[in-house]
């Protein structure tokens, strides 16, 4: 495997199940991002970890629990869940985290989401 | 904060045919700038992004971006599309360790 992967790639869920997203990146980077990408609206950025510590939440949900255990593992973590949250949630890792300018992120493919 | 829009949602081109992206951003500083691309089923993929100095930056699959600070425009250009170019592309402008996209631009390529 190279690069950035997702799985699983589509996920149905019930609004009061328990499931959760993997990412695993194999670029040795440090850091790793979760988005959100809803339709007609511009992706979102979720959280940001850099060396598994968690750098910024960005007013996600408490529904929404990342995990990082590694610098190549992330993880989010669903629970009672709304239809609104049905989205493609993409992962991305870089470099490093601070500068977006020199350090390129690359995505996953993302994984479909639907809530009923 | 800064911001992106992109004008157009949909934009149809016959294969071979030139085409533009449009993409304005809001900054208050010198701003990094990015063009990313998604394929139906894939991740985004850069195609090219702006730090500073020379004004037309080149990319990845024949792509070409200008940055005109004075219009506050980063648009994408290609001199002849290919029906493999038809996918969805999103302008993106980037502070310290945050990227804001645009709402991005859906490409149809007619054969």
């Amino acid at each position: 495997e190279t690069g950035v992967t997702q799985t699983p790639r589509h996920l149905v869920m019930g609004m009061t199940n328990k499931k959760s997203l993997k990412c695993e990146q194999h670029l040795g980077h440090n850091a790793m991002y979760w988005y959100k990408q809803s339709a007609k609206k511009p992706l979102e950025l979720m959280f940001v970890y850099s060396l598994e510590e968690r750098v910024e939440n960005n007013s996600v949900p408490s529904r929404f629990s990342p995990e990082c255990p590694n610098s190549s593992h992330l993880f989010l973590h669903l629970h009672t869940l709304q239809p609104e949250d049905s989205a493609l949630y993409l992962c991305a890792s870089s470099q490093e985290w601070r500068e977006v300018g020199t350090d390129t992120q690359y995505f996953g493919p993302g994984t479909r989401l639907t809530v009923l | 904060a800064q911001s992106v829009t992109q004008p157009d949602i949909h934009i149809t081109v016959s294969e071979g045919a030139s085409l533009e992206l449009r993409c304005n951003y809001s900054y208050g500083a010198t701003p990094y700038l990015f063009w990313y691309v998604q394929s139906p089923g894939q991740g985004l993929q850069l195609l090219l992004k702006y730090f500073s100095g020379d004004t037309l930056v080149q990319g990845i699959k024949g792509f070409e971006a200008e940055f005109k600070r004075s219009q506050s425009s980063f648009n994408l250009r290609k001199p002849s599309v290919h029906w493999s170019d038809a996918a969805e592309y999103f302008c993106a402008v980037g502070a310290r360790y945050k990227l804001t996209f645009g709402k991005g631009t859906l490409l149809t390529v007619n054969p």
